[in-house]
């Protein structure tokens, strides 16, 4: 596609219930990052992938998180159990390289904890 | 630990030009100056990054000082579209991979 894709951009889901956000990144990026950002909030880095591997994921809140990438493509962030502290926007972005160029965003996923 | 300071807000009249300031007293001489923004309900979107010259492209301008402590983004002619929340970044260009977003500078353009 021509940009990154984030699927679905609302969820709204019961306390308690584990929700898969997903993001499709640009074609031939090989670094995938994952942001979090809070109602009226900076952007919180959660974790990133370089291909499909993950060497930081110090900014994941909980064990409660998880993320994976296959194929140097799609990448999944899960959240168990969720929390209303959980209600937030998550940002996927991806780039060609690491530090090189610029990050692109996707349009994020809206998540709601009731 | 903040690596830049931007004011909290900034208002700009449609048509004119908008400077938005960046303090970055600590940067590194491998760090680079990164400008994102992000209109309300979207992703953030790349604006425009300098080492120590300035660079022009079609969004905007940055402004570097020659001790690289400070620097300007100039959005030539602001239009309603371009209210938005600024992000001024300090990073290494090779090795690094995160975007560290403080704040950033909420502008918006009254016409």
């Amino acid at each position: 596609g021509a940009g990154v894709s984030q699927s679905p951009s609302n969820k709204v889901t019961e306390k308690g219930k584990d929700v898969e956000l997903r993001c499709d990144p640009i074609s031939g990026h090989t670094a995938l990052y994952w942001y979090r950002q809070r109602l009226g909030q900076g952007l919180e880095f959660l974790i990133y992938f370089q291909g499909n591997s993950a060497p930081d994921k110090s900014g994941l809140p909980s064990d409660r998180f998880s993320a994976e990438r296959t194929g140097e493509s799609v990448s999944t962030l899960t959240i168990q159990r969720t929390q209303q502290e959980d209600s937030a926007v998550y940002l996927c972005a991806s780039s060609f390289t690491t530090g090189g160029t610029e990050a692109f965003f996707g349009q994020g996923t809206r998540l709601t904890v009731v | 630990d903040a690596k830049t300071t931007q004011p909290t807000s900034m208002d700009c009249a449609e048509g004119r030009a908008a400077n938005l300031p960046c303090n970055h007293s600590t940067i590194s001489g491998n760090e680079y100056v990164y400008w994102y923004r992000q209109i309300h309900s979207q992703g953030p979107q790349y604006i425009i990054h300098g080492l120590k010259n300035n660079e022009t492209n079609e969004m905007a301008s940055l402004i570097i000082t020659e001790d690289r402590k400070s620097s300007t983004l100039i959005l030539p002619h602001a239009t309603l579209r371009d209210t938005a929340v600024y992000y001024c970044i300090v990073r290494v260009l090779l090795g690094d991979y995160k975007l560290s977003f403080g704040a950033g500078t909420t502008v918006t353009v009254r016409a």
